[in-house]
């Protein structure tokens, strides 16, 4: 069965403060390996998909990097708005499996 | 371009009553999702519409709960008769093709049963 584990469930971060947030995952036939963000009573919105090891992709102050078991989201120097649920999932086939998150609360 | 919407936003109901979620996916996506949340655990799989057909719903938790999508367009989920256990945040997500393409997700319907 396919597997997805998110650490740490929640990060305290002061303004500034860069962090990794960790997802691994065993599956068979990893199609993608999907990063969304969520706040609080909105659906998942989608920031990157990695689909082989070694690959990275960046938007603004966030970085995901992708190995055969595990996959990391930097962020750098973070503000008080990138504060929300970061949500690893990994398709195969055409389904998502989910982790549980990771709560980021960043303070001025 | 129009996101996924999803009706209604939150739902209440009584044990044993029906309710029934509606989801429109972004315009032009054959694929279409449905996702639930349950309190305190992550979110899982119900099952996978392509265009009118059900190509998979191998996560749908009983027979109590029933999915269509005429004509290909958007889709209703149904729970008939709720039970307290189907309390939880549906999401719908839609993608224009399979294998690997990324899913748009829609707000979600907070379901409570009481």
């Amino acid at each position: 069965e396919d597997q997805v584990t998110q650490s740490p469930e929640a990060l305290r971060l002061q303004e500034g403060e860069s962090s990794s947030l960790n997802c691994s995952y065993t599956v068979s036939g990893l199609r993608g390996l999907f990063w969304y963000r969520q706040d609080p009573g909105k659906g998942p919105e989608f920031l990157f998909t990695l689909y082989s090891a070694g690959e990275e992709k960046e938007k603004e102050r966030l970085k995901a990097t992708l190995t055969k078991k595990e996959s990391f989201l930097h962020i750098t120097a973070p503000k008080p708005e990138d504060s929300a649920t970061y949500l690893c999932a990994v398709q195969t086939i055409n389904k998502l499996t989910f982790g549980g998150g990771t709560r980021v609360l960043v303070k001025p | 371009e129009a996101g996924v919407t999803q009706f209604p936003s939150h739902s209440v109901i009584e044990k044993g009553q029906t309710v029934t979620l509606r989801c429109d996916p972004i315009s032009g996506h054959d694929n279409l999702y449905w996702y639930r949340r349950v309190m305190g655990k992550e979110i899982k799989f119900l099952l996978h519409f392509v265009k009118e057909s059900k190509q998979d719903e191998s996560g749908m938790p009983n027979n109590r709960f029933l999915a269509e999508r005429t004509g290909g367009t958007y889709s209703t989920l149904k729970v008939q008769p709720a039970e307290l256990e189907d309390s939880g945040v549906y999401f719908c997500a839609s993608s224009p093709w399979t294998g690997g393409d990324t899913q748009y997700f829609g707000p979600g319907t907070r379901l409570t049963v009481l």
